[in-house]
């Protein structure tokens, strides 16, 4: 059962536009939220992270929004740059001393021109 | 300073061979991690360890053993590969197990025939 989804598994975004990615999750124990970006033939690289008691965090152009009533948190990417393409994975955090990070399908995005 | 590192960064198993997958970092991080990545199914951790000395399982650990001698290194055996195997491994540190920023190294691609 996937705790975590991304279930739109690319996105292409023009040039200066903002990308949205989305994740979904649902299990209400998850208290951090994390967002990766990877490249290929690269490990991942943490990229946001918000706590489950705040519901914006911002980085320069990266924000990251979570609406825990429905269980939803989102990236925003504005203005969105060529470099940025690469696929963004959403990660969770369970609460306890066994925390451990649950991740997402990820999402491709493809910055264009 | 290096990171995390990984090797081999590529490896062609036959079925029933063993191998090792090592991991060593040089960041003093106390939480290690092993994930795997498959297509469509985003990073699954498989083993971790909070510390030297101690390992425990995480969401897919069958077929996959671990040991934590030192805080540096964290190697991931295979006893018999089986093509279900077939994946990229991912091993993460972090400086603590509530610290939400893990740091992945580069990858091994192993394909077991």
């Amino acid at each position: 059962d996937q705790q975590v989804k991304q279930n739109s598994p690319s996105l292409s975004v023009q040039e200066g536009r903002i990308s949205i990615l989305n994740c979904d999750y649902t299990n209400s124990m998850f208290d951090y939220f994390l967002w990766y970006k990877k490249y290929p033939a690269e490990g991942p690289t943490f990229l946001i992270s918000i706590s489950s008691i705040k519901d914006k965090n911002e980085d320069g152009r990266f924000t990251v929004f979570l609406n825990k009533s429905a269980k939803h948190l989102s990236l925003h990417i504005v203005p969105s740059q060529p470099g940025d393409s690469a696929v963004y994975f959403c990660a969770a955090r369970g609460t306890g001393t066994a925390s451990k990070l649950t991740f997402g399908t990820g999402t491709r995005l493809q910055v264009t021109l | 300073n290096a990171g995390v590192t990984q090797t081999p960064k590529f490896q062609v198993l036959k079925t029933g061979q063993s191998m090792t997958l090592q991991c060593a970092q040089d960041m003093n991080h106390e939480y290690m991690s092993w994930y795997r990545q498959d297509p469509g199914m985003g990073l699954r951790l498989i083993h971790y360890s909070v510390g030297a000395g101690i390992t425990d399982q995480g969401e897919v650990p069958n077929g996959y053993n671990v040991s934590r001698s030192t805080t540096e290194d964290f190697p991931l055996r295979l006893l018999s590969a089986a093509p279900s195997q077939t994946s990229v491994y991912f091993c993460a540190s972090s400086y603590a197990i509530q610290n939400t920023e893990a740091f992945f190294g580069q990858g091994t691609r192993l394909t077991v025939v």
